[in-house]
């Protein structure tokens, strides 16, 4: 089972914001990863946040790390069509293996 | 290469039979991880290797699978007398450097299915 929790689906509007949401149970993780899956492609690294930081914005993603609740989250505005997938929330054990959740579908409806 | 590759990417299989499944990683990258991914699920880490070297074989289920890197570079993951619950999305990722802050990058993946 895993240590990393997600919710399960979320749904969306064309143009509104997503919020994934994560909680990580290994406090010495270095990195956290969202990592995104389309149908019948690999996972694909969208973005990644050193353990020291509290948030990390990258073109249409932020990332938000509270690493005292251990709670890892990841808004992307203006959300699209293409944005439709399941998005993997990911900790880094021992610095080498990743520990994944179960993954968010995310619908995103016009 | 341009990326992780896998081959096969589908194999399908009779229960009992052994497969080998294929992982090229990114040229130069010194770490190769195999991750399995079951239906629903993340994936969960099996193997890792710097270089030739198996560093941690700790997630592999049992004596069943077992992986090698023989020059550095290619990798294959191999499950002897396959039974009906190994199947899953096995996953290969790289990295460039041993381990610690690198990213992964994730191959396509190979889909095994045990009839």
């Amino acid at each position: 089972g895993e240590d990393v929790e997600q919710s399960l689906f979320l749904s969306v509007r064309e143009g509104d914001s997503s919020v994934i949401n994560c909680t990580y149970t290994d406090s010495s993780s270095t990195y956290l990863y969202w990592y995104k899956q389309e149908p019948g492609a690999g996972l694909q690294l969208l973005t990644y946040i050193f353990s020291n930081m509290d948030m990390k914005q990258d073109q249409r993603l932020t990332v938000l790390l509270n690493k005292k609740d251990k709670h890892l989250s990841l808004r992307i505005a203006d959300t699209q069509t293409g944005d439709s997938a399941i998005y993997f929330c990911a900790e880094s054990i021992d610095d080498y293996k990743l520990s994944f959740g179960a993954g968010t579908t995310v619908t995103v409806r016009a | 290469g341009a990326g992780v590759s896998q081959s096969p990417r589908y194999k399908v299989t009779k229960r009992g039979q052994d497969v080998a499944l294929r992982c090229d990683p990114i040229s130069g990258h010194v770490s190769l991880y195999w991750y399995r991914q079951a239906l629903g699920q993340g994936p969960e880490f099996l193997t890792y290797f710097n270089y030739e070297a198996q560093q941690d074989k700790s997630g592999l289920p049992n004596d069943r699978f077992s992986a090698e890197r023989p020059e550095g570079s290619i990798s294959t993951l191999t499950i002897q007398r396959t039974e009906q619950r190994d199947s899953a999305m096995y996953r290969c990722a790289s990295s460039s450097g041993l381990a610690g802050a690198d990213t992964q990058y994730f191959g396509p993946g190979t889909r095994l299915t045990v009839l």
